[in-house]
C-alpha cells in the first residue's frame, strides 16, 4: 500500500537542542498530520496541515513546536528547544482528503536526555 | 480522561478461534471509527473502518459491530491466524477532520 517515510527512525538529543523530524508523505496526498505517542500511552493528535497552513493543533502542540512543508518537500516537525517530556515516538500521517484514510509512517523515536 | 477505551489490554486465542476486541467511546459526536493494526517496529495500518450510520462492516475475516446507543463497538477476527498477532487500535473522529482519538490498544497473540 501507500508508504509514508519518516527520517530519522530514532534520535537521541540533549535537552535544549533543536530537532527536526522529517516526513515524506504519500505522493498525491494533500493533508498531513503529526501524532505523538509516549511509551505506554495512546497515540495523540498534535497537528494537521493543509495547503501550507496549520488547520488545527492540540494542546500538546507547544509553542516550541513548528511544522512546515516548504515547496512540496518533506513535511517537518521542528522542536526548539527540546524538553525531557518531548521524549516519545512521533508518527507522521497523510491523507488525500480530510475525511479519507490516514496512512502512517513507522515513527521517529525521539529521546531527549 | 480516556475518550476511547479498549478492552482487554491483551488477548490470547488459539489459531482458528474468533478474537473479539472491544472499544467504547464517550463523545456522541464521533461518527467515524477506524481500527488500525500495528506490528512491532512498524506504523499503524488501517485494517477496517465503520461510520456511525452503519451497525456492521465486514471485510474478509474482520468484522466491526457497532452499537451507537451504547457507544460501543467491537472487532471480530474469525479464524484467527498467527500472522494476526499484533496490537489493534480503535480510533474515533468527529467530522472529516483527520483528527483521530486513539485508544490504548489491545495486544493480540494467536497461538498456533
Amino acid at each position: 500500500g501507500p508508504k509514508v517515510l519518516q527520517i530519522p527512525s530514532h534520535q537521541i538529543i540533549d535537552m535544549g537542542q533543536m530537532v527536526t523530524l522529517n516526513c515524506d508523505p504519500v505522493s498525491n496526498h494533500l493533508y498531513f498530520y503529526w501524532y505523538k505517542q509516549i511509551l505506554g500511552q495512546q497515540m495523540e493528535f498534535l497537528v494537521n496541515f493543509y495547503n501550507g497552513k496549520v488547520m488545527e493543533k492540540s494542546k500538546l502542540f507547544k509553542d516550541q513546536f513548528s511544522v512546515e512543508r516548504p515547496d512540496g518537500s518533506y513535511f517537518t516537525l521542528k522542536i526548539q528547544p527540546t524538553a525531557l517530556e518531548d521524549s516519545a515516538v512521533y508518527f507522521c500521517a497523510s491523507s488525500f482528503s480530510s475525511g479519507n484514510t490516514l496512512y502512517f509512517g513507522e515513527g521517529s523515536r525521539l529521546i531527549v536526555v | 480522561q480516556q475518550q476511547v477505551r479498549q478492552s482487554p489490554q491483551s488477548l490470547t486465542v488459539w489459531e482458528g478461534e474468533t478474537a473479539i476486541l472491544n472499544c467504547s467511546y464517550e463523545n456522541s459526536a464521533f461518527d467515524y471509527f477506524p481500527w488500525y493494526q500495528q506490528f512491532p517496529g512498524e506504523g499503524p495500518a488501517l485494517l477496517i473502518a465503520i461510520r456511525s450510520v452503519s451497525d456492521k462492516k465486514e471485510d474478509g475475516r474482520f468484522t466491526i459491530f457497532f452499537n451507537k446507543r451504547e457507544k460501543k463497538l467491537s472487532l471480530h477476527i474469525t479464524d484467527s491466524q498467527p500472522g494476526d498477532s499484533a496490537t489493534y487500535f480503535c480510533a474515533a473522529s468527529a467530522g472529516n477532520t483527520g483528527k483521530l482519538i486513539f485508544g490504548l490498544g489491545t495486544t493480540l497473540q494467536v497461538q498456533p
